[in-house]
């Protein structure tokens, strides 16, 4: 149990073209997601916390214009980078909060796989 | 405010050993969760094993375990019998009990010997 699933695992696109990540909770119900950024050989950056039905929480420094977090269901949630820039390029991973799964601390977090953005 | 503090950029080990990866935190809270994950080469992180800041026994999962020592804040992954495939960086994170953020240490990469 407590598989989070993420699409695409790649992407290359162009610089000022808009990219979508999707994050998806596939066994269990996600309150809520968090979206993370990670440069080469660095941590994890928590860049906003997203629960269902509402406005994402967005990190200091992390522009919301920017990245927008979409947490339209329970088990899904989505990153769009608008007008990508080459700066943009990095890491990208979710992880969700599950609640109350058998056998499991409520405090866990679940990550996705990644997806690696490459803007060109 | 909370920290985590992994102090080994880089550990070696030898395989079948036993392995000790450091983990120091800070925290004004008294209800949290440390947890570790394992990050190889493809990018996923994996979680490992959690322990709950009143929980009085050690944490174990397998060939890991945590040793939690709450007076020092500190909470050290051991891998016991180290295997190949355990070559990977690993984090050390918390989480306040209730709340959202889950903050990460710089991580210790392992690299296994044969």
């Amino acid at each position: 149990g407590a598989v989070v699933s993420q699409h695409p695992s790649r992407v290359i696109c162009k610089s000022g073209t808009s990219v979508k990540i999707e994050c998806r909770s596939l066994d269990f119900q996600a309150t809520t997601m968090f979206w993370y950024r990670q440069f080469p050989k660095k941590s994890l950056m928590l860049m906003a916390t997203s629960n269902e039905g509402s406005k994402a929480t967005y990190e200091q420094g992390v522009e919301k214009d920017k990245f927008l977090i979409n947490h339209a269901s329970l088990t899904l949630s989505t990153l769009t980078v608008t007008s990508a820039h080459p700066e943009d390029s990095s890491f990208y991973i979710c992880s969700a909060s599950h609640w109350g799964l058998a056998g499991s601390s409520t405090d866990t977090q679940y990550f996705g796989p990644g997806t690696r953005l490459t803007v060109l | 405010a909370q920290k985590i503090t992994q102090t080994q950029p880089g550990m070696f080990v030898q395989e079948k050993e036993a392995v000790t990866l450091d983990c120091t935190y800070d925290t004004s809270d008294q209800s949290y969760g440390l947890f570790w994950y394992k990050q190889p080469s493809s990018g996923e992180m994996i979680f490992l094993i959690y322990q709950g800041s009143y929980d009085e026994q050690n944490a174990t999962e397998g060939r890991y375990s945590l040793n939690f020592q709450k007076a020092r804040k500190s909470a050290n992954l051991v891998i016991s019998a180290s295997q190949l495939g355990d070559s990977a960086m690993y984090f050390c994170a918390m989480r306040e009990t209730g709340g959202f953020k889950t903050i990460f240490g710089a991580g210790t990469r392992l690299f296994v010997k044969a």
